[in-house]
């Protein structure tokens, strides 16, 4: 069955950089997109960006400055990296399919931004 | 980029009530190839990851429950809850993915009155 895990620090400090990894089953990354959005506690949903099937990458333009979203598609995972990180960068991150009769989400990773 | 303006903030209804709540978008969301709307709404509930509840504006999703109905076109939209359930008590949210970046709306907040 179609299954996306994210994976990653809980805590990182201000000013680093965020790694996470999206492990995907079920479906093939050349097939379909893979999307990050991410929720502040207590706050609504935003969306980060996406891998399309093809390679292709989009990015949120607030975040297009600091945000990379890359694939190793023969290990069936897509990768977020955010650098610069600040305390309102904290909040769950999700992958999501996020398509039209093919919508699914991971349970989402809780990131921490602390000293 | 498009920009999602949801309203209300939050809502508090009573078990049996009917609720609206509304997504307006800067820009039509509407494809002249298709004539779909890229609107999507989603549900949530605490400490879970989001469900799509309804597609292209007016498709819901398998297993949704047909009190859930979308409507709109274009810039308007509409999420129509009626004879609203306990366990309909959830956040809301509209998705735009009619063109990159997607964006959402700021969310409604279904409480219990």
């Amino acid at each position: 069955q179609v299954q996306l895990k994210e994976s990653g620090p809980g805590l990182v400090q201000p000013s680093q950089t965020l790694s996470l990894t999206c492990t995907v089953s079920g479906f093939s990354l050349t097939s379909y997109n893979v999307h990050w959005v991410r929720q502040p506690p207590g706050k609504g949903l935003e969306w980060m960006g996406r891998m399309r099937y093809n390679g292709d990458t989009s990015y949120n333009s607030a975040l297009k400055s600091r945000l990379s979203i890359s694939r190793d598609t023969s290990k069936n995972q897509v990768f977020l990296k955010m650098n610069s990180l600040q305390t309102d960068d904290t909040g769950t991150y999700y992958c999501t399919s996020l398509t039209t009769l093919f919508d699914y989400w991971g349970q989402g990773v809780m990131v921490t931004v602390s000293s | 980029d498009i920009v999602m303006t949801q309203s209300p903030f939050s809502l508090a209804v009573s078990e049996g009530e009917m609720v609206t709540i509304n997504c307006k978008s800067s820009q039509s969301l509407l494809s002249s190839g298709n004539q779909k709307n890229y609107l999507a709404w989603y549900q949530q509930k605490p400490g879970q990851s989001p469900k799509l509840l309804i597609y292209y504006a007016s498709t819901r999703q398998s297993g949704v429950p047909d009190r859930f109905i979308g409507s709109g076109s274009g810039t308007d939209f509409t999420l129509t809850i009626s004879d609203v359930q306990a366990e309909d008590l959830a956040d809301y949210y509209c998705l735009q993915h009619y063109s990159s970046p997607y964006t959402f709306g700021a969310g409604t907040k279904l409480e219990l009155k």
